[in-house]
């Protein structure tokens, strides 16, 4: 079935650096990659998501690249702030007709000032 | 902004029980999700509806498990009868209108279930 790699499981930064999460997945069909930001106890928040026919995405301090013939993608945030320490989750799905999002193992991300 | 909402955020239930989970997607959104987490965890899919039927489940949603949209704006997990592994975190998902290349689906608060 469907999987999704996620690494590393656990990274710590200090402020100012910046950290890198990587994914790789199974099904060569899929086509939408959404990242999720997850507070303790909180629901899980879009960041950033990029669709197959694009390489890399940005907003801000975030990045997404994607190599699709590598089935491999990656989620880059520069000058870390103490607030981006949570649970960070990739995720993988076939964007058409509403089809589930099959989610990585999470990264817990500590930012330290 | 609107936001996908969930009741209760916290269920406490006895074992063998029936459970229901409420939620009310966004409202002009077409495709429902719901999701479990496990403590620590990943999210896990169990079942996704659209246009009143289920599209697809998880080997997780087995008969045990059922999904309902009795109304306009409510849509509702329900477990039969509950054991202690079904203790986790639900969380219902919606998503717009899916063409045009992936919608993200946004997520509800949840709902912590904790079966003694």
């Amino acid at each position: 079935g469907e999987n999704v790699e996620q690494h590393p499981s656990t990274l710590s930064v200090q402020e100012g650096d910046s950290a890198v999460i990587k994914c790789t997945y199974s099904d060569s069909a899929s086509n939408y990659f959404p990242w999720y930001k997850q507070e303790l106890g909180k629901r899980p928040q879009l960041i950033i998501d990029i669709r197959s026919n694009v390489g890399e995405k940005k907003d801000q301090r975030i990045a997404v690249t994607l190599n699709k013939t590598a089935k491999h993608f990656s989620l880059h945030i520069t000058e870390t702030q103490p607030e981006d320490s949570a649970v960070y989750f990739c995720a993988a799905s076939r964007a058409e007709y509403g089809n589930k999002l099959v989610f990585g193992a999470g990264t817990i991300l500590r930012v330290k000032s | 902004e609107p936001e996908v909402t969930q009741t209760p955020s916290h269920q406490v239930t006895q074992m063998g029980q029936e459970v229901i989970l409420r939620c009310v997607p966004i409202s002009n959104h077409l495709y429902f999700y719901w999701y479990r987490q496990i403590l620590g965890q990943k999210v896990e899919f169990l079942v996704s509806f659209y246009n009143n039927e289920i599209s697809e489940k998880s080997e997780i949603f087995d008969d045990q498990f059922s999904v309902e949209r009795p109304d306009g704006s409510n849509f509702t997990l329900k477990i039969r009868s509950t054991k202690l592994e079904d203790s986790a975190m639900y969380f219902c998902a919606s998503k717009d209108f899916p063409f045009g290349g992936g919608q993200p689906q946004h997520f509800g608060d949840g709902t912590r279930l904790s079966i003694l």
